[in-house]
């Protein structure tokens, strides 16, 4: 089993769309979640953490329930620069690797 | 912020060569630099953790002679692939924790072995 599961997509979206993305995580003693957003051929960069109070900036909606080892992201109000593949990233504790889920891809369409 | 500096972007190498990727961080001291591959339409594996002044640490499946990695001071990390072939072409990427920014990533090495 992989330690981090997403659906790979793509989710074709029309601009003004909600979308959500859902993730899974094998190690349950995992302490930090986060989402990253990766261009094509470009380094991944940090969308946001994830607390488990759940957390909200801007258009992006975060969720993690640690009893089903699960995070979402909700993206209201779809941009077309929101079309990349976004990572579910886990990490034990700090300073220790981030693992990667293979990621999910988004294409929002005008 | 923090800002991990890798070079080169992109390169192009013979079958048989070496390369060097550098990562160096401009405004904090890395102790530790983890190294991903990532092949296409796939995740960020990680190959390697380098730790200033001692050795590396290798992931399973993951050949310590053929990427040679350096951690000789605080803000300089390399990663050489040896004796390269084309089933090392592939995305290489650094990142560095960092206590104020989290992790940071170089914008990543495009290697393709022709």
């Amino acid at each position: 089993r992989k330690e981090v599961e997403q659906d790979p997509g793509p989710f074709n979206v029309p601009e003004g769309a909600t979308v959500a993305f859902n993730c899974t995580y094998s190690n349950s003693a995992s302490q930090s979640f986060f989402w990253y957003r990766q261009d094509c051929r470009k380094e991944p960069k940090l969308l946001m953490s994830v607390y488990s109070s759940g957390n909200e900036d801007g258009r992006f909606t975060a969720q993690l329930n640690r009893a089903s080892q699960y995070i979402s992201l909700l993206i209201r109000d779809s941009k077309l620069s929101d079309s990349a593949t976004y990572l579910c990233v886990v990490n034990m504790e700090y300073g220790n690797k981030l693992v990667f889920g293979a990621g999910t891809i988004l294409r929002v369409k005008s | 912020g923090a800002v991990v500096s890798q070079h080169p972007s992109w390169v192009i190498c013979k079958s048989g060569t070496s390369v060097k990727i550098e990562c160096r961080s401009l405004d904090f001291q890395a102790t530790t630099m983890f190294w991903y591959r990532q092949f296409p339409k796939q995740s960020l594996m990680l190959m390697a953790t380098s730790n200033e002044g001692s050795k590396a640490t290798y992931e399973q499946g993951v050949e310590k002679d053929k990427f040679l990695i350096n951690h000789a001071s605080l803000t300089l990390s390399t990663l050489t692939v040896t004796s390269a072939h084309p089933e090392d072409s592939s995305f290489y990427i650094c990142s560095a924790p960092d206590s104020t920014y989290g992790y940071t990533f170089g914008s990543g090495t495009r290697l393709t072995v022709v």
